[in-house]
């Protein structure tokens, strides 16, 4: 079955590090751009960073440019997203998604999602 | 505030056709393909449309999608009660290099 597994969120203080983990299982990494997107408590989806499948090329949205980090782990089939300099503003359920083969921003597969809570 | 503009909130009777408009600008929607994607509650989105109105597999035809100039529409015919949902359009920006998501439409069947 191709999936994707997200783990790594939690309680974070305001100017605290995380890094979010995303498992792809079912197909290879490397074949598909792969997307972060997140989505505050009771609000709209907000995309948030993309790892190109050749792996040269990222991009972020303004908000959390300079703040966030995307990377992949060819090995472990796994994406990630190093999240530095916390706000509360980044609180949200973090989804980890596949863009469809063929394509580079529609996303086809998504997990199920990772909660961050920024708070003191 | 979204770039990407959609009506807070549509509603039809079970087997009416439902229109849901995204607006955007020339460096969005104006050059790139839309996509949709529809959220039930609690549940992670799904995609609906891709390349303003291709259906990925699975997805009923009640679905379509289109799109003229900078804006896009999803229709949903024949309304039904499981289609209450989120539903997001998306487009690539070349302006912002980013991914920009309208703000949502809730769909409230009667």
């Amino acid at each position: 079955e191709v999936q994707v597994v997200e783990s790594g969120g939690g309680l974070v203080q305001p100017g605290g590090s995380l890094r979010l983990s995303c498992a792809a299982s079912g197909f290879t990494l490397s074949s598909n751009w792969m997307h972060w997107v997140r989505q505050a408590p009771g609000k709209g989806l907000v995309w948030v960073s993309r790892f190109s499948s050749d792996g040269r090329s990222t991009n972020y949205a303004d908000s959390v440019k300079g703040r966030f980090t995307i990377s992949r782990d060819n090995a472990k089939n796994t994406l990630y997203l190093q999240m530095n300099s916390l706000r509360a503003e980044d609180t949200a359920v973090y989804y980890c998604a596949r863009a469809a083969s063929g394509t580079r921003n529609a996303f086809d597969i998504w997990g199920q999602g990772t909660v961050l809570t920024v708070s003191s | 505030q979204s770039v990407l503009t959609q009506p807070p909130s549509a509603s039809g009777t079970p087997g009416q056709r439902v229109t849901i408009s995204c607006s955007g600008s020339s460096s969005n929607i104006g050059s790139n393909t839309v996509n949709w994607y529809q959220q039930l509650p609690g549940t992670a989105p799904k995609l609906l449309i891709y390349d303003n109105n291709q259906r990925p597999s699975g997805v009923p035809d009640r679905f379509s999608g289109s799109k003229s100039g900078a804006s896009a529409s999803l229709a949903i015919s024949g309304l039904q009660s499981e289609d209450e949902a989120d539903f997001y359009c998306a487009a690539w920006d070349d302006s912002l290099s980013s991914v920009l998501f309208g703000g949502g439409t809730k769909v409230t069947v009667l």
